[in-house]
């Protein structure tokens, strides 16, 4: 099956640093978002992102499908984008998301 | 986009007792999902709740151990039967609408689980 696997494991930043966080699959895939969990355990949608490039305030997002990568900016830190990011995949002729293995971001005041 | 609700939000069971999380959409999707996220990992998806026949599980995920219903188009239960403390996880309830080549699926707030 598809591997998904993200980069870096986990990221320390003070606060209005920039990071790029990494999504790397092994096969073609129809559908990719990007989630962010809370402390809380919410799951919060980011991108729906399969191919392109989105922005939505300080967060921006690229996928380049050929090469089967998928990029989020995140500009300006706070405090509050602490938590887990999570890309997510599905492959052809299925609804069943993969989940990547998650980058674990702590941003320092 | 798509609310999802989950009940309950957490719960402390003991082992060997049954727990049924119910799970609810604010709107007809086309498809529902369960997940489970054990401490400190990545979320793996038990099985896809069909509405109105069995659930279609995933690899090393079973029928008696983690029953699903969908009598509906917005409702799902699971149930985490004869739980051990191996069981103690976040579930989470996911939804999808749209087609397999093109959709986006919304998460419910989950199901915080300590087996004792």
């Amino acid at each position: 099956g598809i591997q998904v696997e993200q980069s870096p494991p986990d990221l320390i930043l003070q606060e209005g640093a920039n990071s790029t966080l990494r999504c790397n699959f092994s096969d073609s895939v129809n559908n990719l978002q990007w989630f962010h969990q809370n402390p809380w355990g919410q799951l919060i949608n980011l991108f729906y992102i399969p191919s392109g490039t989105k922005q939505n305030g300080r967060l921006s997002a690229t996928t380049v499908a050929t090469e089967r990568y998928s990029l989020l900016y995140i500009s300006s830190s706070q405090t509050t984008d602490s938590g887990v990011y999570f890309c997510a995949v599905s492959t052809s002729g299925t609804y069943k998301y993969i989940f990547g293995t998650g980058t674990r971001l702590k941003v320092l005041a | 986009s798509a609310v999802i609700s989950q009940k309950p939000s957490r719960d402390i069971c003991q082992r060997g007792t049954s727990l049924t999380i119910q799970c609810q959409v604010d709107s007809q999707v086309t498809m529902m999902f369960w997940y489970r996220q054990q401490p400190g990992q990545s979320l793996t998806l038990i099985a896809t709740a069909n509405q109105g026949s069995e659930a279609t599980y995933e690899s090393g995920f079973v029928i008696d151990k983690f029953p699903i219903s969908r009598p509906n188009l917005t409702f799902s239960t699971l149930t985490v039967s004869n739980m051990s403390p191996e069981d103690s996880s976040i579930y989470l309830c996911s939804a999808a609408r749209g087609r397999s080549t093109s959709y986006e699926q919304y998460f419910g707030p989950g199901t915080r689980l300590t087996v004792t």
